[in-house]
């Protein structure tokens, strides 16, 4: 069954904005993980946050994580062009480490 | 060096067929996996090896089966291809329990006429 949920399922802003997704989960994980996928490509892993971390960084990418909340956010600063993309998270948990993902946001950045 | 290595890239074949969908890592890692990515980019696990043993074994038909005959390989046969099995098919690698992502290919794209 499904773990994540996106928010907002589509993004469009302007080359040298920030780009902020959400996402939502509903069963203890024991980490968060980020990918990006080009259209007609391939899923590219960008970051992993434990459960007891609260915040990581990664160049130009800030991940945060509220245990509590059940709750994580992808910031993307100074964003590019080629930053469009669709943007998953997904949660690894249970026994046999499974991975889940969510339906991802599609982020449109504007030259 | 292709670090996940799926084969082919495209497949067409027309319902009822059988066909195969070849993966092969080459990163040293003991678990593999098939996800499914419909036309909403919904991807959904389908089937994880571990050191060739089983470990994940979503409720998919039993039309699909997985073959491990190492932990570097993981191919997927299809049998009695139906219309709703079109789809990209991504296999995955990773390194189980280590606190790593895993290593996407670049998905096998196919389509049942």
């Amino acid at each position: 069954s499904q773990q994540g949920e996106e928010d907002p399922q589509a993004l469009s802003i302007q080359e040298g904005e920030n780009a902020t997704m959400n996402c939502s989960y509903k069963t203890s994980i024991n980490n968060l993980q980020w990918y990006r996928q080009n259209s007609g490509r391939g899923l590219v892993h960008l970051i992993l946050i434990r459960s007891n971390e609260r915040e990581k960084h990664s160049g130009r990418l800030r991940v945060t994580l509220d245990t509590s909340k059940k709750s994580s956010s992808l910031l993307i600063t100074a964003s590019r062009a080629a930053d469009t993309a669709s943007y998953f998270c997904a949660t690894e948990g249970g026994s046999n480490y499974k991975l889940t993902f969510g339906k991802g946001t599609l982020l449109t950045v504007n030259p | 060096d292709t670090a996940v290595s799926q084969t082919p890239k495209y497949l067409v074949t027309q319902m009822g067929n059988d066909k195969s969908i070849k993966c092969e890592q080459n990163l040293g890692h003991d678990t593999m996996y098939w996800y499914k990515q419909d036309s909403k980019k919904f991807l959904k696990i389908m089937f994880s090896y571990n050191n060739k043993e089983l470990i994940i074994n979503e409720t998919v038909p039993n039309r699909f089966s997985p073959k491990s005959p190492d932990k570097a390989h993981l191919n997927l046969h299809i049998n009695s291809l139906e219309l709703g099995d079109s789809a990209v098919y991504f296999c995955a690698s990773s390194q189980l329990g280590q606190g790593y992502g895993y290593t996407f290919g670049s998905g096998t794209r196919l389509t049942v006429v």
